[in-house]
């Protein structure tokens, strides 16, 4: 099956610095691969995702970029805000969405301010 | 638009009792998923109704199972409750199968 890993499990950074978020996979029939928000008490948020055929994605300060031949696609947040502060998962749709989704361990973002 | 609502939203229950959590989709989602989430073992999937059907299932024993009934709502029961399904369970729920998922706030449940 899918086995997703994500790095680093926590990130520091100052506010207005940018963030990456790295995640790679395993099976080469995963072909879509969101990006989740969550804050404490709630159920993740969608923030991003992008489909195989595609290389990177960008919505205002956040763009996520894959390589499918490395099997691996990355976070990338530019001037961090404390609203950012959250624990972000990465996830691959495990045999092409077959199996359902597959997610990382998570990375606890903190803002510094 | 409303979102997806879970009912109820906290649960204690003790080892060996079943327990039945209710999730409501986005109005006009088909596809409701339903996930575990624990500090050990982090986000799992447990299964994925579509149009009634159960599309996919994942690692988890023949305790857990769902259903989803022709307005989309969805349930899942878990029977024979044991102290490892300590955690929250969330719903998620989207118009195109796995893809642009939205998620509810979850279903804390604890046994004891």
């Amino acid at each position: 099956g899918e086995n997703v890993e994500q790095h680093p499990s926590t990130l520091s950074v100052q506010e207005g610095d940018s963030a990456v978020i790295k995640c790679t996979y395993s099976d080469s029939a995963s072909n879509y691969f969101p990006w989740y928000k969550q804050e404490l008490g709630k159920g993740p948020q969608l923030i991003i995702d992008i489909r195989s055929n595609v290389g990177e994605k960008k919505d205002q300060r956040i763009a996520v970029t894959l390589n499918k031949t490395a099997k691996h696609f990355s976070l990338h947040i530019t001037e961090t805000q404390p609203e950012d502060s959250a624990v972000y998962f990465c996830a691959g749709n495990s045999g092409g969405g077959a199996d359902g989704l597959t997610f990382g361990k998570g990375t606890h973002l903190i803002i510094q301010p | 638009k409303a979102g997806v609502t879970q009912t109820p939203r906290y649960l204690i229950k003790t080892r060996g009792q079943q327990v039945t959590l209710s999730c409501s989709p986005i109005s006009g989602h088909r596809s409701v998923s339903w996930y575990q989430q624990t500090p050990g073992q982090g986000l799992q999937f447990l299964f994925e109704y579509f149009s009634e059907t159960q599309r996919n299932k994942g690692n988890f024993p023949g305790r857990f199972s769902g259903r989803q009934f022709s307005n989309s709502r969805s349930e899942m029961n878990v029977s024979t409750l044991e102290l490892g399904d300590s955690a929250l369970y969330l719903c998620a729920s989207s118009s195109s199968r796995l893809e642009g998922q939205y998620f509810g706030p979850g279903t804390r449940l604890t046994v004891t």
